[in-house]
């Protein structure tokens, strides 16, 4: 069974530009969480999203945003990058609404230059 | 709200010897409470997980976890530590209300010498 992928692993862009990572959870999850994780604030939570709804949200300004599809797969947006939104970006699947544990996937590098 | 307190950031120890990492988390209700591990530029790996029941979980790559609600814990423990159990192991926390939502205390990386 596949687990969670992201991609794409690394990713480098430039301060004002905005980025979108992908994320497929593994095959009959329907929740996807994403958490950004840097060395200062640690790990975060950023948004959930079970069958194409957001249903949870972090406490992020609104140049974060995500989206769910139908095939449960995600993406998150960044518009506006800044230098402090450098990070690994980690998306997690779960089984489905109520909660169950959670599987992450090996995350997205953001370096903002 | 949820919150969780690991409050050993670095932790070393030698080959063989018993490891026991702290969490303390802080929730009105009865948590789900995780412990993942995490390797370096990798995601994060789930080792144990306590939803109710007994309060001694057992996990993977020999490591147990104990619930005290006493005591707000949830302390991980492994009896013979591994070079490989070298890593950063975070605690995390979890509740119904907030859907899938987990709260992560700041995370422990462990040494081991040899």
């Amino acid at each position: 069974k596949a687990g969670v992928t992201q991609t794409p692993r690394y990713l480098i862009k430039t301060r004002g530009q905005q980025v979108t990572l992908s994320c497929s959870p593994i095959s009959g999850h329907r929740s996807v969480s994403w958490y950004q994780q840097t060395p200062g604030q640690g790990l975060q939570f950023l948004f959930e999203y079970f069958s194409e709804t957001q249903r949870n949200k972090g406490n992020f300004p609104g140049r974060f945003s995500g989206r769910q599809f139908s095939n449960s797969r995600s993406e998150m947006n960044v518009s506006t990058l800044e230098l402090g939104d450098s990070a690994l970006y980690l998306c997690a699947s779960s089984l489905a609404g109520e909660f169950t544990e959670a599987f992450f996937g090996q995350g997205t590098r953001l370096t903002v230059v | 709200a949820q919150s969780v307190t690991q409050p050993d950031i670095h932790i070393t120890v030698s080959e063989g010897a018993s490891l026991e990492l702290r969490c303390n988390y802080s929730y009105g209700a009865t948590p789900y409470l995780f412990w993942y591990v995490q390797s370096p530029g990798q995601g994060l790996q789930l080792l144990l997980k306590y939803f109710s029941g007994d309060t001694l979980v057992q996990g993977i790559k020999g490591f147990e976890a104990e619930f005290k609600r006493s005591q707000s814990s949830f302390n991980l423990r492994k009896p013979s530590v591994h070079w490989s159990d070298a890593a950063e192991y975070f605690c995390a926390v979890g509740a119904e209300e907030y859907g899938n939502k987990l709260v992560f205390g700041a995370g422990t990386i462990l040494r081991v010498k040899s």
